[in-house]
């Protein structure tokens, strides 16, 4: 039964330090995506990629925020410098194409002092 | 901007009882609506979907309806069970870019 995996599951950082999360999407799915989700925004858009190109990012505040796809089975997602309104669960989730089910992650719990 | 706008918030019914969570959408290109359940602490998960060439589509307990032409869609829970209790999402997707719903909360009380 094929997943996709996140790390690390929880993340507690200072205020002002680099945050890298990774996620490896499900062998064969061509579309990746970012999330985030606090208690009161449901589940926010940050970016996605198809075929390991950005294909939307606007969600992402670009100032400290960049995702990148190295290779296929690797999505990363960093803050630098990471602040406390940050703090939330991000899920990273796989697919094929934008029109079909989205497999998402165990997501990365971040909590930001 | 596109935007898809799920009601209510929160729905509380008793065990047994039927719920229903209703979303509209602004994108009239949208052809696929996807469901999700995400259970406390839990991953999003796909609980039932529907293209916009069906009007009503059905999975035991729970089920779907599109109308196209007014540009909304509904979940229906029938004999609600404790454990349907958990956050939905609806999506609408044209294809290109996929958006979610603020999320209904459901507690299903015992």
């Amino acid at each position: 039964d094929a997943r996709v995996t996140q790390t690390p599951r929880d993340k507690v950082t200072e205020m002002g330090q680099e945050v890298t999360m990774r996620c490896q999407p499900i062998l064969g799915h061509n579309t990746v995506f970012w999330y985030r989700q606090t208690m009161m925004q449901g589940l926010e858009l940050l970016a996605y990629f198809r075929n390991r190109a950005p294909l939307d990012d606007s969600g992402m505040p670009k100032d400290r925020f960049s995702a990148e796809m190295p290779d296929a089975t690797l999505a990363t997602l960093k803050i630098q410098p990471s602040e406390p309104r940050d703090s939330a669960v991000y899920f990273c989730a796989s697919g094929l194409g934008t029109g079909n089910e989205q497999f998402f992650g165990p997501g990365t719990r971040l909590t930001v002092l | 901007g596109e935007n898809v706008e799920q009601h209510p918030s929160t729905l509380s019914v008793q065990e047994g009882d039927s719920a229903v969570i209703k979303c509209t959408y602004s994108d009239s290109a949208s052809n696929y609506f996807p469901w999700y359940k995400q259970e406390l602490g839990k991953r999003p998960q796909l609980i039932i979907d529907i293209r916009s060439n069906v009007g009503e589509k059905k999975d035991q307990r729970i089920a779907v309806t599109l109308n196209k032409t007014a540009k909304h869609f509904s979940l229906h829970i029938t004999e609600t069970q404790p454990e349907d209790s958990a956050v939905y999402f609806c999506a609408a997707s044209n294809g290109f870019k996929t958006i979610f719903g603020a999320g209904t909360r459901l507690f299903v009380k015992a």
